[in-house]
């Protein structure tokens, strides 16, 4: 299958501080790109969708001011925490989707750690 | 919103078929079926999909019925390194997100 790569593979950053997240897709070019999170023992929560060159759109609860979502290319997309809380300490999954297919690629994941 | 069911844990002795169930109840006609896994503390790997023909490939066999109601998953020889969790997720082909539930932790036990 296709394959998406995550840097970094794990964070631990300061509380108040900011942290970017980049999620590529390195053999097909990704049209849409999707953000998760997850805490532990429970399930990916979806927390946004971004479309190559457009605005990512943001599921309900999710603060689109915190979480910056950029999706510049068909191959890159950005998260970026801002004002980091321990709250934030999470695992974050990104994924990629071409325009032909329904199968979703997913990351290897990024820890996120905010002290 | 998940809109599948599926039992939060099992157990397969390792060499044995694991037949994972999920109920989707309320599918719609333009839904397919998709599954996930995801081993411990790593992103969820595709595994297949189907719309309601039984499909089967390299790493399991998906069998849908005739209602679509529900399906089960089956991995004909389980091993160790099948222990995971498994997501039953549905979505229209042409559909972006995937909303995932809480899928079924699946043991492989020697």
């Amino acid at each position: 299958g296709a394959v998406v790569s995550q840097h970094p593979s794990r964070v631990i950053c300061k509380s108040g501080t900011s942290v970017k997240i980049e999620c590529r897709s390195l053999d097909f070019q990704a049209t849409t790109m999707f953000w998760y999170r997850q805490f532990p023992k429970q399930s990916l929560m979806l927390m946004a969708t971004s479309n190559e060159g457009s605005k990512a759109t943001y599921e309900q609860g999710v603060e689109k001011d915190k979480f910056l979502i950029n999706h510049a290319s068909l191959t890159l997309s950005t998260l970026t925490v801002t004002s980091a809380h321990p709250e934030d300490s999470s695992f974050y999954i990104c994924s990629g989707r071409t325009g032909r297919s329904g199968e979703q690629y997913f990351g290897p994941g990024t820890r996120l750690t905010v002290t | 919103d998940a809109k599948t069911t599926q039992p939060p844990s099992m157990d397969c002795a390792e060499g044995r078929a694991a037949n994972l169930p999920c109920n989707h109840s309320t599918i719609s006609g333009n839904e397919y079926v998709y599954w996930y896994r995801q081993i411990h503390s790593q992103g969820p790997q595709y595994i297949i999909h189907g719309l309601k023909n039984n499909e089967t490939n390299e790493m399991a066999s998906l069998i849908i019925t005739e209602d679509r109601k529900s399906s089960t998953l089956i991995l004909p020889h389980a091993t160790l390194r099948d222990t995971a969790v498994y997501y039953c997720i549905v979505r229209p082909n042409t559909g972006n997100q995937f909303y995932f539930g809480t899928g079924t932790s699946l043991t492989v036990i020697p």
